[in-house]
């Protein structure tokens, strides 16, 4: 059974960094494209990044470049985001997704909350 | 970017009866090498992340029930569900991989009559 567990989500304050994991199981990690999709009430979902299985190429949406990182350990299954010089509009809830650029998303995680606020 | 956009916003349907949910795309999905779209629909339920239903337009993902289907025409895309159940109650997404970024339509609001 595929399964995603997404952590690091939580209250920081505009311009702080939070770093979200997201360990995987159940499939062969390094097999698959991963990704980062947000979703807000107002704007809905949002795909922020993907990253390739061997971790060679990433692609980020233009509202995080310079600001987020797209990373993995395909050694622990995990998937990373680094989230630099956050901003208020950077609050949402943050889903860990299998899938990604020229693949749909057949698997999601239960999502983490990430709050920036003073 | 693909503007992926959805109609109605909102849709209250009797149990047992058909339910149709259209989207557009701004431009073509697909992708003439392997002449497939590269649409997908997703299914979310209150405090759930969404659910894949339905990829490269029409293929259903495995273990959604029968009566989900997609289809497709030029850059107009529909989910029917043939027979609607209480448990299909949701909001409903399309979703296009065939450019970077990935875009969601706005969401389908899909209530019981």
């Amino acid at each position: 059974e595929v399964q995603l567990l997404e952590s690091g989500g939580g209250l920081v304050q505009p311009g702080g960094s939070l770093r979200l994991s997201c360990v995987s199981s159940g499939f062969t990690f390094s097999s698959y494209a991963m990704s980062w999709v947000r979703q807000t009430p107002g704007k809905g979902l949002e795909w922020v990044s993907t990253i390739t299985g061997s971790g060679e190429s990433t692609y980020y949406v233009d509202s995080v470049k310079g600001r987020f990182t797209i990373s993995r350990d395909n050694s622990k299954n995990t998937l990373f985001l680094q989230m630099n010089s956050l901003r208020a509009d950077d609050t949402t809830v943050y889903y860990c997704v299998r899938g990604g650029v020229r693949w749909y998303s057949d698997y999601w995680g239960q999502g983490t909350l990430v709050t920036v606020s003073s | 970017d693909i503007v992926m956009t959805q109609s109605p916003d909102s849709l209250a349907v009797s149990l047992g009866e058909r339910a149709t949910i259209n989207c557009k795309s701004s431009q073509s999905v697909l992708y003439s090498s392997n002449n497939k779209n590269y649409l997908a629909w997703y299914q979310q339920k209150p405090g759930q992340p969404p659910k894949l239903l339905i990829y490269w337009a029409s293929t259903r993902e495995s273990g959604v029930p029968d009566r989900f289907s997609g289809s497709e025409s030029g850059t107009d895309f529909t989910l029917t569900i043939s027979s609607l159940q209480a448990e299909d109650v949701a909001v409903y997404y399309c979703q296009q991989y065939y450019n970077t970024p990935p875009t969601f339509g706005q969401g389908t609001k899909l209530e019981i009559k």
